[in-house]
């Protein structure tokens, strides 16, 4: 079956590092998605991409960055570890625009 | 601009109780709209959706009607059970050029045995 596999599940991190979050999709959808979940602002768009070479900012996109080589991989990267960016990580994929996510199991960063 | 909002929890109610998680919606046009839950540990999953006015959405004995109206998009559940417990999340695709998917803030449901 077709999947979509983030990890690690759980990373701890201290500031200033560089950490690199990782995305595999076996759905071969066009459209990969990060997003971060925090209490009190459900989900919020960080990146996004609609094709290979391809990378766009989300509402929340200050402090990270993505690229797009493969249909399969988004990897999100945190340049400079803050505290602030302390989340649960969500990639999604879609087949084409309007069509519903498909959403990985996540990624916990503590960020210390 | 597009925005859904849906009713605040938790929401906690018995073993085989009726539920209700409001949702409404402000886009122009004709969103298409979702319901995704979240089970602990995991990531979202579609549990139903509606593309036009009057559709009804249905899945696992969850349903939605897509009330044009109204704005609305209230999910229900005839009789609950304690594995129906996760956060449920409204969301739409507005039917324009940016057409990301806006979800909503979700809602924590408890189900008592």
């Amino acid at each position: 079956d077709a999947e979509i596999t983030q990890s690690p599940r759980h990373k701890i991190t201290e500031t200033g590092r560089q950490v690199t979050l990782a995305c595999h999709q076996t759905w071969n959808h066009n459209n990969m998605f990060w997003y971060r979940q925090d209490l009190g602002h459900g989900l919020r768009l960080i990146h996004y991409s609609y094709g290979v070479h391809d990378t766009n900012k989300g509402e929340v996109s200050d402090g990270y960055s993505v690229s797009r080589s493969n249909t399969e991989d988004l990897p999100l990267t945190l340049e400079s570890a803050a505290s602030s960016q302390t989340s649960v990580y969500f990639c999604a994929s879609s087949l084409r625009t309007r069509a519903p996510l498909h959403f990985g199991n996540g990624t916990r960063l503590t960020v210390t | 601009g597009n925005s859904v909002t849906q009713m605040e929890g938790p929401v906690t109610l018995s073993e085989e109780a009726f539920l209700t998680i409001n949702c409404t919606y402000t886009a122009t046009g004709y969103p298409s709209l979702f319901w995704y839950v979240q089970y602990p540990g995991e990531g979202l999953q579609l549990l139903l959706k509606a593309t036009k006015a009057d559709d009804k959405g249905s899945n696992k004995g969850f349903e939605a009607t897509y009330r044009k109206e109204t704005t609305s998009f209230h999910l229900e559940k005839g009789s609950v059970q304690v594995s129906d417990s996760a956060v449920y999340f409204c969301a739409l695709i507005p039917l324009n050029r940016d057409d990301k998917i806006i979800f909503g803030k979700g809602t924590r449901l408890h189900i008592l045995p």
